[in-house]
């Protein structure tokens, strides 16, 4: 079974500053996917960032970016410039097999970080 | 963009009734929709998977006779918690997959069973 770890609970960061969240998964699998969530207040689950594990080069979204580890089996989320508008709770997630079917498309969540940008 | 809507937002039920949380993709069809549930500041916890026309498949640990699926069609799925009590009280979430590599995520229902 796969597990997916964020060993920050909470974080802050000041406005216009860069901050870093990471996450550590086990898996045995080869081919698999990494996704970084977004869940604001409004508990709206929002898709931030997401990084096939057979891609060596790191995804960037605008001001998120992922450094992916894969010998480590490490994840983190690097957010620059933060905006008041990223205090969320931010979670990990993993996935297999997306190219077989529904019902091996899991995802499994980390614990998530509750990120706090303060102006 | 892929919407998925949830109805009702917020539902409110007596201990010992049944209620109903409808999940629907707007303006796409789902092979797949999933169920999860959130209690407060924690992790999304996957309850069950559901295809289109068959039987949903529950994780270890989730009644099926309690959280019951139906997935009638490819755009609607179904959650009913029967004979809800107040340990049932959560939110509960449902994502709609329609094969690519994204879950799209639906707003959340939050069920409180007094």
């Amino acid at each position: 079974a796969q597990t997916v770890t964020q060993s920050q609970p909470e974080m802050s960061v000041q406005e216009a500053e860069t901050v870093t969240l990471s996450c550590t998964y086990d898996t045995s699998e080869s081919n698999y996917y990494l996704f970084w969530y977004k869940q604001p207040p409004s508990r709206q689950m929002i898709l931030v960032i997401r990084q096939e594990a057979y891609k060596q080069q790191n995804a960037t979204e605008n001001r998120f970016s992922v450094n992916f580890q894969k010998a480590a089996k490490s994840f983190s989320l690097k957010i620059s410039d933060s905006q008041l508008g990223d205090t969320a709770m931010y979670f990990c997630a993993f996935s297999t097999d997306l190219n077989s079917g529904g019902s091996n498309y899991k995802l499994t969540f980390g614990k998530g970080t509750l990120l706090t940008v303060n102006p | 963009g892929a919407v998925v809507s949830q109805h009702p937002s917020w539902v409110i039920c007596k201990s010992g009734t049944s209620v109903k949380i409808e999940c629907r993709s707007l303006d796409f069809q789902a092979t797949t929709m999933f169920w999860y549930r959130q209690f407060p500041k924690q992790s999304l916890m996957l309850m069950a998977t559901s295809n289109e026309g068959s039987k949903a498949t529950y994780e270890q640990g989730v009644e099926k006779d309690k959280f019951l699926i139906n997935h009638a069609s490819l755009t609607l799925s179904t959650l009913t918690v029967t004979s809800a009590h107040p340990e049932d009280s959560s939110f509960y979430i449902c994502s709609a997959w329609e094969g690519s590599y994204e879950q799209y995520f639906g707003p959340g229902t939050r069920l409180t069973v007094t």
